[in-house]
């Protein structure tokens, strides 16, 4: 059964700088990763999507790396604000299923 | 890209009392559809999901049911509602291989 775990789970960091969110998972055999964005009360607002095949994808100042082999998935916000405070969701599809495993989140607060 | 519409946005109704949630998708035809859960403190659980009208999958038993009568609708149910299924429930939409979109939810309170 796949488990998907995200370290820290929260974090506090002043405007500006760069930051480091984790996910790990424990069955490799993995279709996709998805991270997802969650603010206070809302829905999931998609933010990359990675195959399984690719080893990151960037938007704007966001950067998500994939190493399948391991287990891991990194999420690097460059130059934070105080608008990307959330709490941010990792998740994976597993090959031969249609729904995703969630991790517990990571609660993102910037400062100003 | 597509849209997903949950309502209502915020529910109270008393132990014993049915329940109906409804999500609609825009912008897709034929999709997957999921019902979540994310109860507080915990992730989010997969309830239900639907590959087309009238197939609904079950992940885990429960007091709840679910329903597609149409392509792009998806229906949340309960007969009678119990005070474990209070909860943040969200629709979301997908392809079997594509990212998944989500809808902005229904906050779920039973007393």
């Amino acid at each position: 059964k796949q488990e998907v775990t995200q370290i820290p789970a929260a974090l506090s960091v002043p405007e500006g700088e760069n930051l480091v969110l984790n996910c790990s998972f424990t069955d490799s055999a993995i279709y996709n990763l998805q991270w997802f964005r969650q603010d206070p009360g809302k829905g999931l607002t998609s933010l990359l999507l990675i195959q399984s095949s690719q080893r990151e994808q960037t938007s704007g100042r966001l950067n998500a790396s994939l190493d399948k082999s391991s287990g891991r998935s990194t999420l690097y916000i460059a130059a934070s604000q105080p608008g990307d405070s959330a709490t941010y969701l990792c998740a994976v599809r597993n090959t031969g299923r249609r729904a995703l495993t969630f991790g517990s989140g990571t609660r993102l607060q910037v400062q100003p | 890209s597509q849209t997903i519409h949950q309502w209502p946005a915020t529910l109270v109704q008393p132990v014993g009392s049915p329940l109906s949630l409804e999500c609609t998708v825009e912008g897709t035809s034929n999709p997957n559809l999921y019902w979540y859960r994310q109860a507080a403190g915990r992730g989010l659980q997969l309830l239900f999901y639907s590959v087309g009208i009238g197939q609904i999958s079950s992940e885990v038993p429960q007091n709840l049911s679910a329903s597609r009568p149409q392509d792009r609708q998806f229906i949340l149910s309960s007969k009678k509602l119990l005070l474990s299924d209070s909860g943040f429930y969200l629709c979301a939409s997908g392809g079997a291989i594509n990212e998944q979109f989500f809808g902005p939810g229904t906050r779920l309170t039973v007393l």
